[in-house]
């Protein structure tokens, strides 16, 4: 069974600036997987993010980037913003099935 | 502006069955292929089921499969999703959601599945 982890919780101060990242249990994570981003606060349906590794929505702000850092998928926050405090999920692809990570609740602090 | 509007949860008894509705406004239904994704309480999110804009292929995560059917009806701009031999662990919010590619862009607001004596 294949396991994506993320880190289980972080923190950043404001204004700071904080990376989380996306391994997959089966190797080194490419572009092949197709890495998706979304942030989910309570309540609310996921918000996406990113997609396809390092595209950005047009609702994205621009202070999210998403990469490819050491074989894993990763999304850099750069400037946090108290509204940025939310839980994330990075979602990879794997021939026919997808699979999220189990989510990284980050504070901003 | 795309709209998508989940329905169809409720109070289920295990072994039940329940058919979730996902309705599409704003977009042309049959241009995009369509995913189910679920939230149990307090928990992460776990990808559910894929089906094509055109139907032709169809995938399912392991922990439905045999159960759960997608389907979907283009002229009424619906997706669906029949649950059947339904258990606890079924217990979630259940999502819709647009795909482009592999780009999960839009989704619903969700509805709620119990399942539970």
């Amino acid at each position: 069974q294949t396991v994506v982890t993320q880190e289980p919780s972080l923190t950043v101060s404001p204004g700071g600036t904080v990376t989380l990242t996306c391994a997959s249990s089966t190797g080194a994570v490419t572009s092949a997987f197709y890495p998706n981003w979304f942030q989910q606060t309570p309540g609310q349906a996921p918000r996406p993010l990113i997609y396809g590794t390092t595209y950005r929505h047009s609702w994205t702000p621009a202070r999210f980037s998403g990469s490819l850092l050491g074989g894993k998928a990763a999304l850099t926050l750069s400037g946090a913003q108290p509204e940025d405090e939310a839980e994330y999920y990075c979602l990879l692809y794997y021939d026919a099935t997808w699979v999220f990570g189990g989510g990284t609740k980050l504070t901003v602090l | 502006e795309v709209q998508l509007v989940e329905s169809g949860g409720g109070l289920v008894q295990p072994g039940g069955s329940l058919r979730l509705s996902c309705a599409a406004s704003g977009f042309t239904l049959s241009s995009y292929a369509m995913n189910w994704v679920r939230q149990a309480p307090g928990k992460g999110l776990e990808w559910v089921s894929y089906i094509s804009s055109s139907s032709s292929t169809i995938y399912y995560a392991d922990s439905v499969k045999g159960r759960f059917t997608v389907s979907r009806d283009n002229a009424k701009n619906s997706l669906y999703l029949q649950m059947n031999s339904l258990r606890g662990e079924d217990t979630a919010l259940y999502y819709c959601a647009r795909v482009a590619g592999r780009d999960f862009q839009h989704w619903g607001q969700g509805t709620q599945v119990t399942v539970s004596s």
